[in-house]
């Protein structure tokens, strides 16, 4: 199994609403990453999980809380979005950060 | 300010020539050097790579070509095909877990 995959494919949620986008990989890889793309920009590192601790936070804004409840799973818990957050959020998973594989991503819409 | 540059947003080439993307980087602790294919709605797809040590790779159809001295790559793409019209990045990395990416290149093979 050489697939991280996200879920949900597309979520739109309102300013107030709590939602979760959650990733897993079964590749037995150490590190796993948050990034979010906005339309023409390059992918932008949020978050890098390694060996299910917390190692990067690109000063992330408190409303993107990660979670990484185990090797093969990591979450990004959504709250008081605000509408500039609208983006693709790709989780990508590695053993070696030369080499990332990445999921399809989820599609967030704030309305 | 950008440590990896892909100066250009867009290129065209004939259906079974050469394409030829270029990037640029700055860090001189970069140690890997990665390229990702990218289509609209997906995830990045991980290409090629080249360590520092090494000056070219090749892998089918993809070679990529490393000038530390210019601090410079390029990936050459040959025979392109119809199914490798998509946005390219060139990205880099100082083996801390974190990927750099350029702002991609948007091939368009045409027939």
């Amino acid at each position: 199994d050489t697939e991280v995959t996200q879920t949900p494919k597309h979520l739109v949620m309102g300013m107030t609403n709590k939602k979760s986008l959650k990733c897993e990989q079964h590749m037995g890889h150490r590190a796993m990453y948050w990034y979010k793309q906005k339309a023409k920009k390059p992918p932008e590192l949020m978050f890098v999980y390694s060996y299910e601790k917390l190692s990067i936070n690109e000063s992330v804004p408190s409303r993107f809380s990660p979670e990484c409840p185990n090797s093969s799973l990591l979450n990004l818990h959504l709250h008081a979005l605000q509408p500039e957050d609208s983006a693709l959020y790709l989780c990508a998973s590695s053993q070696a950060p030369e080499r990332q594989f990445f999921g399809p991503g989820t599609r967030l819409t704030v309305l | 300010d950008q440590q990896v540059k892909q100066n250009s947003p867009s290129l065209s080439v004939q259906e079974g020539r050469i394409s030829i993307l270029n990037c640029d980087y700055t860090n001189s602790m970069f140690d890997y050097f990665l390229w990702y294919k990218k289509y609209p709605a997906e995830g990045p797809t991980f290409l090629i790579s080249i360590s520092s040590i090494k000056d070219k790779n090749e892998d089918g159809r993809f070679t990529v070509f490393l000038n530390k001295s210019a601090k410079h790559l390029s990936l050459h793409i040959v025979p392109s095909q119809p199914g490798d019209s998509a946005v390219y990045f060139c990205a880099a990395s100082a083996r801390d877990d974190k990927i750099i990416f350029g702002k991609g290149t948007r091939l368009h093979i045409l027939p």
